[in-house]
């Protein structure tokens, strides 16, 4: 079946530092990636998404790229933000089915 | 963008009483709706899958006689929790896919709800 597996954390980081969590998948066919930010108390948000190979999907200022021969979907940002402190959850759909399946998170705490 | 109104967010019961939790797509239409709970630090577990007009699906070892759920719209689900226990106490979270033509499911975006977090006493 389907699956997701993305770097546990905790990350901490200083404000400015480079990011990378790491995702891979295993799934038939040709599944959509997303990226989900669920900030503290809330809901999950959709952060960014990448429907076939060699899409990159960005939003402000994460980006993740498909890359089928690796199957990975790994999340960057250049320079991070104490607002981007949050859980980031990995997540795939498709090869036959309609369910999103998720990674664990990964909790980020960015430091001032 | 797409909202999912969920409510109400934070509900705190007696242990036998049931809640319902309610999840709305206010600018769009949405013929699937997921149930998900999600435990203290760890990532979403699907309940059910909610189809309008029809049935909800559940996931293995969810208990639907517990866990009711009704998709009378296009726009609205309902999940009832009956008879809370303290071990239903959790973060609940729902989402909506956007109806939409050809290719749906390749694209399956969901948009989430904010939450409701039930405390059973």
């Amino acid at each position: 079946g389907n699956s997701v597996t993305q770097m546990e954390g905790p990350v901490t980081l200083s404000e400015e530092a480079f990011l990378t969590i790491n995702c891979t998948y295993t799934a038939t066919g040709y599944p959509s990636l997303f990226w989900y930010v669920q900030y503290p108390g809330e809901g999950l948000q959709l952060l960014l998404k990448a429907t076939k190979a060699d899409d990159k999907g960005s939003n402000k200022g994460f980006e993740a790229t498909y890359r089928k021969e690796t199957t990975s979907f790994h999340l960057e940002k250049g320079s991070v933000q104490v607002s981007d402190s949050a859980v980031y959850f990995c997540a795939l759909s498709g090869g036959g089915s309609e369910k999103l399946v998720f990674g664990k998170g990964t909790k980020l705490t960015v430091n001032p | 963008g797409a909202v999912v109104s969920q409510h109400p967010s934070r509900v705190i019961c007696k242990s036998g009483t049931s809640v319902k939790i309610e999840c709305r797509s206010l600018d769009f239409q949405a013929t699937t709706m997921f149930w998900y709970r999600q435990f203290p630090k760890q990532s979403l577990m699907l309940m059910a899958t909610s189809n309008e007009g029809s049935k909800a699906t559940y996931e293995q070892g969810v208990e639907k006689d517990k866990f009711l759920i009704n998709h009378a719209s296009l726009t609205l689900s309902t999940l009832t929790v009956t008879s809370a226990h303290p071990e239903d106490s959790s973060f609940y979270i729902c989402s909506a896919r956007e109806r939409s033509s050809g290719g749906a499911l390749a694209k399956n975006i969901q948009y989430f709800g904010a939450g409701t977090r039930l405390s059973v006493l």
